[in-house]
């Protein structure tokens, strides 16, 4: 069974750059997570759609970052205009949820983004 | 408020021995999921169990057991005959009415 699929799994590029990551969730989810990554601040949720319609997105840090879901089988997450401080693993995750709690997230294998 | 207590940075276990990672967790709410992920150095992120607050029994994976104390409000891991593999970065997450809150992660490192 195919997982979650993010791209690309490394990206490099300079500040100021507009930066886009990429996921395709499991198939028959109907959650789908972003989180970040980094040393100093662990694992944190920026954003998570439900039936591709976002529903928290308390943890996206600011305006720069922005997060679509134009259908179930895909999700963007952007950063206009990319910081140095954006240099982080960006993992997706999804899951098939209830009303109360979700079945295990499954991630994808991450973006390792460094903004020079 | 911290919603998830993972009080061990670093652990050290032999190999073949059992190890228990701990994890405390807060929450008011009657319902909620409790996970384990395992993140080796390689960086991806891994299932590897799950406890329902409303399961009587506590979950078993393989060589993964957890060791779910309701009234503790603890979800401990348990790695049985530890192999060298399972050197990695171990969190706790929570998922309470679709809020999902992570630990700040335990590395164990298995001895040969």
């Amino acid at each position: 069974d195919a997982g979650v699929i993010q791209s690309p799994r490394h990206e490099v590029t300079e500040m100021g750059q507009e930066v886009t990551l990429r996921c395709k969730p499991i198939s028959g989810h109907d959650y789908l997570f972003w989180y970040r990554q980094t040393m100093m601040r662990g694992l944190e949720l920026l954003i998570y759609f439900n039936n591709n319609v976002p529903i928290d997105d308390s943890g996206m840090p600011e305006d720069r970052f922005s997060a679509k879901m134009p259908n179930a089988s895909f999700s963007t997450l952007k950063i206009q205009p990319s910081e140095p401080r954006d240099s982080a693993v960006y993992f997706c995750a999804s899951s098939s949820g209830s009303r109360t709690h979700n079945q295990p997230q499954h991630f994808g294998d991450g973006t390792r983004l460094s903004i020079l | 408020a911290q919603k998830i207590t993972q009080t061990q940075p670093g652990m050290f276990v032999q190999e073949k021995e059992a190890v228990t990672l701990d994890c405390t967790y807060d929450t008011s709410d009657p319902s909620y999921g409790l996970f384990w992920y395992k993140q080796p150095s390689s960086g991806e992120m891994i299932f590897l169990i799950y406890q329902g607050s409303y399961d009587q029994q506590n979950a078993t994976e393989g060589r993964y057991s957890l060791n779910f104390q309701k009234a503790r409000k603890s979800a401990n891991l348990v790695i049985s005959a530890s192999q060298l593999g399972d050197s990695a970065m171990y969190f706790c997450a929570m998922d309470n009415f679709n809020k999902f809150y992570f630990g700040s992660g335990t590395k164990l490192n298995v001895k040969p």
